[in-house]
């Protein structure tokens, strides 16, 4: 069963523009997972989050947590056009195994 | 460097099939798992597997099976193909991680896009 959602489904922006992604999830967490897709390809793990720490950067993207409000963003900065790929928050709702949302499709305009 | 590999890219069988989906991880990694990709529906977890011989449930099992006889091998098994298994299937790995409530990342291969006919 999916835990995360992510919001936009969809997103259209302009080379060099910042892109936001959110995530909601509805049971608590160890820690909060993003991966992105490319077309057609296996996911690429981005950047973890562990439900004690609210921000995380790794180089250009930036990673909030609010365990009260059990939400996630992700915030790609100055975009280019090989961010362009589906988007994804991962949970761990139980032992091992993610429990991981329907994705965020970035398209990033040049 | 991390690499998980599956046996093939695409993949047509026709209905009623048996169909086998390979999956090998070079990470000595005790986690395997294999999900499948729909359009909206984002990745639901078939079956996952902690260790060799080892394996559990995950959310849509039902008409598929799994085997796992070494630790860098996970199969998916698809007993009697059908339409609706048409789909890409992605497969998994990761460590076991630091103990109860750790999840490590998972590592994924290319996915293989099955097509039933």
């Amino acid at each position: 069963s999916q835990q995360g959602e992510e919001d936009p489904q969809a997103l259209s922006i302009q080379e060099g523009e910042n892109a936001t992604m959110n995530c909601s999830y509805k049971t608590s967490i160890n820690n909060l997972q993003w991966y992105r897709q490319n077309s057609g390809r296996g996911l690429v793990h981005l950047i973890l989050i562990r439900s004690n720490e609210r921000e995380k950067h790794s180089g250009r993207l930036r990673v909030t947590l609010d365990t009260s409000k059990k939400s996630s963003s992700l915030l790609i900065t100055a975009s280019r056009a090989a961010d362009t790929a589906s988007y994804f928050c991962a949970t761990d709702p139980n032992d091992y195994k993610l429990s991981f949302g329907a994705g965020t499709t970035v398209t990033v305009r040049a | 460097d991390v690499k998980v590999t599956q046996s093939s890219r695409y993949l047509v069988k026709r209905t009623g099939e048996k169909v086998f989906l390979e999956c090998v991880q070079d990470m000595d990694h005790e986690n395997m798992f294999w999900y499948r990709q729909d359009p909206g529906l984002g990745l639901r977890l078939i079956y996952f597997s902690y260790d060799v011989k080892m394996k559990e449930k995950g959310d849509i099992p039902e008409g598929y099976s799994v085997s796992r006889e070494k630790k860098e091998r996970f199969s998916l098994i698809l007993e009697s193909a059908s339409t609706n298994q048409t789909s890409m299937y992605l497969c998994a790995s990761s460590f076991k991680g630091g103990g109860a409530g750790s999840t490590d990342t998972q590592y994924f291969g290319p996915g293989t896009r099955l097509t039933v006919l």
